[in-house]
Formats: structure tokens, sequence, C-alpha cells
């Protein structure tokens, strides 16, 4: 049981580039979420899912794509990266039967 | 709207003593929960503790507790005899029920233990 998983955990882009931040677990989770962490402002919520096929925004979606094909994978899309997306970004899954949601180790992210 | 504020941006104190991690919430949900995470400087983010906001028992594990005041919107963490190893940035974040997931986070507490 690998818990949740992110891929890579760096990353540098220049900028108009674009990439996909994979993210998966094997807990069978309903709810998968994407946020990131920038310094002093905690964590914000970019993009969730509350099962396979259902996405919706959270408080920063501009720039960032996601899907949910499966239960397992979230992954998170970012079109044509900006400096501004420089940050840590951190995918997180919760099953619906619980109220903790389980972290991934992150990925750092530099758009130059 | 949700909010999450820890007013301390950073808290330095020396192995031993007792440090105290404040959090006031907004929120006009009447069922909620609250959170606190820890971040050591490896990054990844620990799970403390969650507490319901029916729920106003405080809560003790170890040297960790959790003072819980609806009345007042706080969700206070503190440390007793804190150690080296307490030093970590600490998170409080709120989700109200009617959202399955939606955390908002606080910006943090930078604890700094000195031995």
């Amino acid at each position: 049981n690998a818990g949740v998983t992110q891929t890579p955990k760096f990353q540098v882009l220049k900028t108009g580039q674009s990439m996909t931040l994979q993210c998966a677990q094997d807990m069978n989770h309903e709810y998968m979420s994407w946020y990131r962490q920038d310094p002093g402002m905690g964590l914000r919520l970019i993009h969730y899912s509350v099962g396979a096929g259902i996405t919706d925004q959270g408080e920063v979606p501009n720039g960032y794509n996601v899907s949910r094909s499966t239960t397992e994978d979230f992954p998170l899309r970012l079109l044509s990266a900006a400096p501004s997306q420089t940050s840590v970004y951190f995918c997180a899954s919760r099953s619906g039967m619980t109220y903790e949601q389980y972290f991934g180790p992150g990925t750092r992210l530099t758009v130059t | 709207a949700q909010k999450v504020t820890q007013a301390q941006t950073e808290i330095s104190v020396v192995e031993k003593e007792d440090v105290t991690l404040d959090c006031v919430y907004e929120t006009r949900d009447t069922t909620y929960y609250l959170f606190w995470y820890k971040q050591p400087p490896s990054g990844e983010l620990v799970f403390l503790i969650r507490r319901n906001s029916f729920d106003e028992q405080n809560e003790i594990s170890g040297r960790y507790s959790w003072n819980f005041q609806k009345s007042t919107s706080s969700f206070n963490f503190t440390i007793t005899a804190s150690q080296v190893v307490d030093s970590a940035v600490y998170f409080c974040a709120l989700r109200p029920a009617q959202y399955g997931n939606k955390l908002v986070f606080g910006a943090g507490t930078i604890l700094r233990v000195k031995s």
C-alpha cells in the first residue's frame, strides 16, 4: 500500500512550456484534490474530484486543468507555465467514510 | 466564506519550554471539521488531529494537546516540553461538512525549537 504518490519530485520549466504532474493513490479513495503551497499563504485548493469522471474548481484554478478517468489517478496539467505557478504542489485523497485527507510527498515546480 | 487565521508567523522556543500555536477560524456552517497538520523540514504533511464542530472536548495525545473553543472560534495547539524534533511548520485547517474535499488552510506557524 503506497498511499498517495506524486511524480516528479522536482521540475523546472520554461515559461510557456506545458507539463503534467502525476498523482496516484491505491487506497480506493473517492475524493482527490490538488493544492499549491506558497510561502506565507498555506495551502490553497486548485481542483478537486469527488469520483471518477467528476471534477470541480477550487480556490485557484486558473492555468490548470484536471481530469479523473480512473479512481486511482488524478493528473494536474499546466498548459502554458508561468512564473506565478512556481510553487510546491500537493495531491491529497480521502475516503468518503473518513475525515482525514492523506497527502502525497509533493512536487516542487520552478518556472523560469 | 471560510477563513483560518494563524496570527503567529514564527515562534522560537528553547527545548523543554511549552508552546501554544493559535488558530482562529471563520465559517457560517454549523457542522465543520478542524484539523492540524505538521510539515517537518522534509516537506511532507503529517496529519495530527481532527475535531468535529459538535465535539468541544479537549484532547491530549502525549505532549500534544488541543483546546477547541466554539465560543471564540479557536482551536489552539499546545506542545508541552518541546523538543528539537518538534521544529516544523504547523498548519490549522477547516473543512465545512458539506464540502467533501475543500480544506481551507491557515498560513502556517513556523516553530523553531532550539537545544
